[in-house]
């Protein structure tokens, strides 16, 4: 499946580093979605943006900063994580945000903070 | 609060039927969605449910009883591959989609 393509797959992080994650869908969806992946825990979702307007921030800390240029890319930029934002954060788009409108994932990107 | 429950690990025997149940507590309901996740790998769709009743779709079927708050998946024929985190989520009121924790599917030959 290569409809959602995330990179990089893996990144090792300090705390003061700032790094950004990419996600780029190929399959025309008007919505892009960011959650995290914890090990036995739910995925949390932080942000959704349809037609490029942000329309959900799920109490996101600041040091997470989404940015969507267009329908077709997301971008995750991090500043000064702590440890505990150690997961597996997965991009995911759909066509839109309505109730039968599935999500497709990108592989993800492991992110370890030092 | 809402709420999605499904066992977090099951074990089943090659070429078996193997039944993962996910009872839900949310506010208001606008569908159900099953994803199989590899380790390592994007969760990928499996079947999505609306209205009660049975969804088949080859090996894989899913079940849904709305006025219960429970679905199931059914696999049947069990194989090898199968072993996977299978993923049950509900889309609220609001249209968000609400994660269960995953079920651990082990398949053992």
């Amino acid at each position: 499946e290569t409809g959602v393509t995330q990179t990089p797959r893996h990144l090792v992080m300090g705390m003061t580093n700032k790094k950004s994650l990419k996600c780029e869908q190929h399959l025309g969806h008007n919505a892009m979605y960011w959650y995290k992946q914890s090990a036995k825990k739910p995925l949390e979702l932080m942000f959704v943006y349809n037609f490029k307007e942000q329309t959900e921030n799920n109490s996101v800390p600041s040091r997470f900063s989404p940015e969507c240029p267009n329908s077709s890319h997301l971008f995750l930029h991090l500043h000064t994580l702590q440890p505990e934002d150690s997961a597996l954060y997965l991009c995911a788009s759909s066509q839109g945000t309505g109730g039968a409108d599935t999500q497709y994932f990108g592989p993800g990107t492991r992110l370890t903070v030092l | 609060g809402q709420n999605i429950d499904q066992p977090t690990e099951m074990t089943a025997t090659e070429g078996a039927i193997v039944q993962i149940n996910c009872t839900y507590q949310t506010s208001g309901f606008n569908g159900l969605f099953w994803y199989q996740q590899h380790a390592g790998e994007a969760p990928t769709f499996l079947s999505y449910n609306v209205l009660d009743g049975l969804e088949e779709k080859g090996r894989f079927s899913s079940f849904l009883r709305r006025s219960k708050g429970y679905s199931y998946l059914l696999l049947k024929e069990l194989q090898m591959k199968d072993s996977a985190s299978y993923l049950c989520a509900v889309m609220d009121s609001n249209y968000q989609l609400i994660w269960g924790a995953g079920t651990k599917l082990i398949i053992k030959p």
